[in-house]
């Protein structure tokens, strides 16, 4: 079975400033789909970023920015310059024949 | 706004009450999905349908019953729930649902769900 294991349950970053989650998988699929989603308080579920496997360029979307290393099944978001609005829960996610998802990580920005 | 929306946004009810959860997309997607999250623990897929056929059942327990009567909608019925069966039940939606479909999913803002 595929896990997702985020390893940080909460994380803190100041206003402007960079910050990394970490993500980890489990698979011995070759070909497959990773994404990071945003939950906020409101609760919906934003997709962030997607990664597809057969990609070796890392996917990059404004502020954020993925570093993929499909040897070592490492899926990490990199957040620039942090802003208040990017404070929420941010989930890891798998794909290759249905979704699966790490348990996320918190992320707070301090002002 | 994700163009899929989930009814009621807030649920409580007893053990022996019979329940339904709503959702629907504006999407023109043709697989849906409900979720459970649970606090600290991974979302849990429990039910998927594609082109209006279930086609995964992630051992969910019978007193959960999906019904999928178009593309568009998709319910969750209730009923003898248990307290652990508390949580926020997500639907998402897809393009497409199966393997390596190019399956961006767009989340509800789910059901809080109390069973007391």
């Amino acid at each position: 079975a595929q896990t997702v294991t985020q390893s940080q349950p909460e994380m803190s970053v100041q206003e402007a400033e960079t910050v990394t989650l970490s993500c980890t998988y489990d698979t011995s699929e070759s070909d497959y789909y990773l994404f990071w989603y945003k939950q906020p308080p409101s609760r919906q579920m934003i997709l962030v970023i997607r990664q597809e496997a057969y990609k070796q360029q890392n996917a990059t979307e404004n502020r954020f920015s993925v570093n993929f290393q499909k040897a070592a099944k490492s899926f990490s978001l990199k957040i620039s310059d942090s802003q208040l609005g990017d404070a929420a829960m941010y989930f890891c996610a798998y794909h290759n024949n249905d979704m699966r998802f790490g348990a996320g990580t918190r992320l707070t920005v301090k002002p | 706004e994700t163009g899929v929306t989930q009814t009621p946004r807030h649920l409580v009810m007893g053990m022996t009450n019979k329940k339904s959860l709503k959702c629907e997309q504006h999407l023109g997607h043709n697989a849906m999905y409900w979720y459970k999250q649970s606090a600290k623990k991974p979302l849990e897929l429990m039910f998927v349908y594609n082109f209006k056929e279930q086609t995964e059942n992630n051992s969910v327990p019978s007193r959960f019953s999906p019904e999928c009567p178009n593309s568009s909608h998709l319910f969750l019925h209730l009923h003898t729930l248990q307290p652990e069966d508390s949580a926020l039940y997500l639907c998402a939606s897809s393009q497409e649902g199966g393997k390596l479909a190019k399956n961006i999913q767009y989340f509800g803002a789910g059901t809080r769900l109390s069973v007391l």
